[in-house]
């Protein structure tokens, strides 16, 4: 199983970029690392998923080198409402569906 | 909103009191999915299903019993739980068999309180 480490916690202020990074030392050559943010009594919601290099979407960017060993989320601009716990996955099937610690992410006024 | 509807929202039952967990999508999902997040945690996960088959039991105990009526429905009946079962339980359900590179859709979960 290609287990996932990430910071426990990271503060930020309104307005900057947050880089959340996850290391997957054994990750597997199909799996994608996939990124979920989650809310209090709310369940996780997916944010982003890649393979190699970079991928961008609407609300984030997803940095993977060379080597996937690890990954980086990068969320522009934080506000407020991205306070939340962000888990890092590396997904390839059936028995691959496990959820790391996460980070939990309070952006400060 | 969702588009995996999970009711009833919150529970509160007794160790003896047998209950059941609904969680619907409409959205063509042939993969759905169980899972239990106790406070401050990460989900853990508890079962799949794949085309209405059981496909994993992550060595839950037999007081939870999942149930897949339909391919837009899936249950999990509770029986004769402990104090320590009391968690927020998650539905969520993703296109193809499991979660292999197609992201999940999760319910916003049943608080779950065992008295």
């Amino acid at each position: 199983l290609a287990k996932t480490t990430q910071p426990i916690s990271m503060d930020s202020y309104e307005g900057q970029e947050v880089n959340i990074t996850c290391s997957h030392n054994n990750i597997a050559t199909n799996d994608y690392i996939t990124w979920y943010q989650q809310f209090p009594s709310q369940g996780p919601r997916f944010i982003i998923q890649g393979y190699k290099t970079k991928v961008t979407n609407e609300v984030a960017s997803l940095f993977i080198p060379a080597d996937r060993k690890s990954s980086t989320l990068s969320l522009p601009r934080v506000s407020l409402s991205d306070t939340a716990v962000y888990y890092c996955l590396a997904l390839t099937g059936a028995n691959n569906l496990f959820f790391g610690t996460g980070t939990r992410l309070t952006v400060i006024p | 909103d969702t588009e995996v509807t999970q009711t009833p929202k919150h529970l509160v039952m007794g160790m003896t009191n047998k209950k059941s967990l609904k969680c619907e999508q409409h959205m063509g999902h042939r993969a759905m999915y169980w899972y239990k997040q106790k406070a401050k945690k990460p989900p853990e996960l508890m079962f799949v299903y794949s085309y209405e088959k059981l496909s994993i039991n992550e060595s839950v105990p037999s007081r939870f019993s999942p149930e897949c009526p339909n391919s837009s429905l899936l249950n999990l009946h509770l029986h004769a739980l402990q104090p320590e079962d009391s968690a927020l339980y998650l539905c969520a359900s993703s296109h193809g068999t499991t979660g292999v590179n197609q992201p999940q859709h999760f319910g916003d979960g049943t608080r779950l309180s065992i008295l």
